[in-house]
């Protein structure tokens, strides 16, 4: 079974240009988030989206956005990239969305895609 | 509101020796505690979870985790490290009905021979 997908693993964009990340779910699963990972800040949630509805926003910038499609397959976009928007950008799916649930239910991580704005 | 917060951003041991990484828990309701190890250039693997289940968790690769609500903790630990422990490690809480996990700020662990 493959696991999470996300293109593109690395990218270099300068300031000021906008970038779109796309992530693949497990087959099956209909819940997506996204996080961003940086040294200073560490791991922080940006979105989540469960069957097309963005269930939960993280406390990011209006330039930060996403999208769910039918297929679960999901991206994100940052416009008017900054310096600051370096980061590794992960997304991780769930079948049931409920990570935060009594059953078993698993947060799978892709490998992420590095973005470096220069 | 939730959050975790973990003590001590590096934690060296010699292989063979206890590993203990410590994670508190800040929330309002009943919590949903997770750790994850990342290994360079990965992304995050579940160690273990806890449900209310049970205390006491046992995870992947031999550690385990005991919930103590008097104490607010969630420490991980595993009896012997072995080289390939060496990573960094993340606690994460979140409520019920939500993938949104609040993270630590992660523990990188070494492992010395």
């Amino acid at each position: 079974k493959a696991g999470v997908t996300q293109t593109p693993r690395y990218l270099i964009k300068t300031r000021g240009q906008q970038v779109t990340l796309s992530c693949s779910p497990i087959s099956g699963h209909r819940s997506v988030s996204w996080y961003q990972q940086t040294p200073g800040q560490g791991l922080q949630f940006l979105f989540e989206y469960f069957s097309e509805t963005q269930r939960n926003k993280g406390n990011f910038p209006g330039r930060f956005s996403g999208r769910q499609f039918s297929n679960s397959r999901s991206e994100m976009n940052v416009s008017t990239l900054e310096l600051g928007d370096s980061a590794l950008y992960l997304c991780a799916s769930s079948f049931t969305g409920l990570a935060g649930g009594p059953d078993t239910g698993e947060l799978f991580f892709g490998e992420g895609s590095r973005l470096t704005v220069l | 509101a939730q959050s975790v917060t973990q003590l001590g951003s590096h934690v060296s041991v010699s292989e063979g020796a206890l590993v203990l990484l410590r994670c508190n828990y800040s929330s309002s309701v009943p919590p949903y505690l997770f750790w994850y190890v990342q290994y360079p250039n990965q992304g995050l693997q579940l160690l273990l979870k806890y449900t209310s289940a049970a205390t006491l968790v046992k995870g992947i690769n031999g550690f385990e985790a005991e919930f103590k609500k008097s104490e607010t903790s969630f420490h991980l630990t595993k009896p012997s490290a072995h080289m390939s422990d060496a990573a960094e490690y993340f606690c994460a809480v979140t409520r019920y009905n939500t993938d949104k996990l609040i993270f630590g700020t992660g523990t990188r662990l070494q492992v010395f021979p």
